[in-house]
């Protein structure tokens, strides 16, 4: 049982344009939710993260949003940049618990 | 280099060998966690070392699989009698640990294990 579901396995967008990076959750105990960026043959990098009591969280060209009631968030990149070409990982994790459950990723591709 | 180091970053084994894997966290940091993805799936938590207590094994798939760490030093991920539902990459990080999951964990690059 996945509880945490990036849905769209790859996304693609030109250069300079927004990205949109969706996931939903099903645990309702999940409180914390970070995203992660991977490039390949490296470890994933902490990107961003969100804290239930928040709807929003901003960092540079980086935004996530948070919707409790639909158990969604989603990474938003403004503008976006051939760099930002990656997997993003969406995770979540409850109260003080160490465990991170992590989706499956998206491929983003940021064309020039 | 402060960063995780993992090695090998590639390993290709015979099915029924056994395989040791190591990871040299960061200086300092108490917290250790072992993570596994296979192809097309998602990071799939294995065991959690913080400092001297008891490690969380409650992700580890098998007995065949058991993990050590010294300390809040090194630790190694062994996979004995491998079989090829272990192919995948796997993940070490690090963390300071004072905020639980919610600390950022800091990885790194994975050692490719390739069971033929």
């Amino acid at each position: 049982d996945q509880q945490v579901k990036q849905n769209s396995p790859s996304l693609s967008v030109q250069e300079g344009r927004i990205s949109i990076l969706n996931c939903d959750y099903t645990n309702s105990m999940f409180d914390y939710f970070l995203w992660y960026k991977k490039y390949p043959a490296e470890g994933p990098t902490f990107l961003i993260s969100i804290s239930s009591i928040k709807d929003k969280n901003e960092d540079g060209r980086f935004t996530v949003f948070l919707n409790k009631s639909a158990k969604h968030l989603s990474l938003h990149i403004v503008p976006s940049q051939p760099g930002d070409s990656a997997v993003y990982f969406c995770a979540a994790v409850e109260g003080s618990n160490y465990k991170l459950t992590f989706g499956k990723g998206t491929l983003l591709t940021v064309n020039p | 280099g402060a960063g995780v180091s993992q090695s090998p970053s590639n390993k290709v084994t015979e099915k029924g060998k056994d395989v040791e894997l190591r990871c040299d966290p960061i200086s300092g940091h108490t917290a250790l966690y072992w993570y596994r993805q296979r192809l097309g799936q998602g990071l799939e938590f294995l065991i959690y070392f913080q400092g001297n207590s008891a490690p969380d094994k409650s992700g580890l798939p098998s007995d065949r699989f058991s993990a050590e760490r010294t300390g809040e030093s090194v630790s190694t991920l062994t996979i004995q009698r491998t079989q090829q539902e272990d192919s995948a990459v796997y993940l070490c990080a690090s963390s300071q640990r004072w905020r639980g999951g919610r600390d950022e964990q800091f990885f790194g690059p994975g050692t490719r294990l390739t069971v033929l």
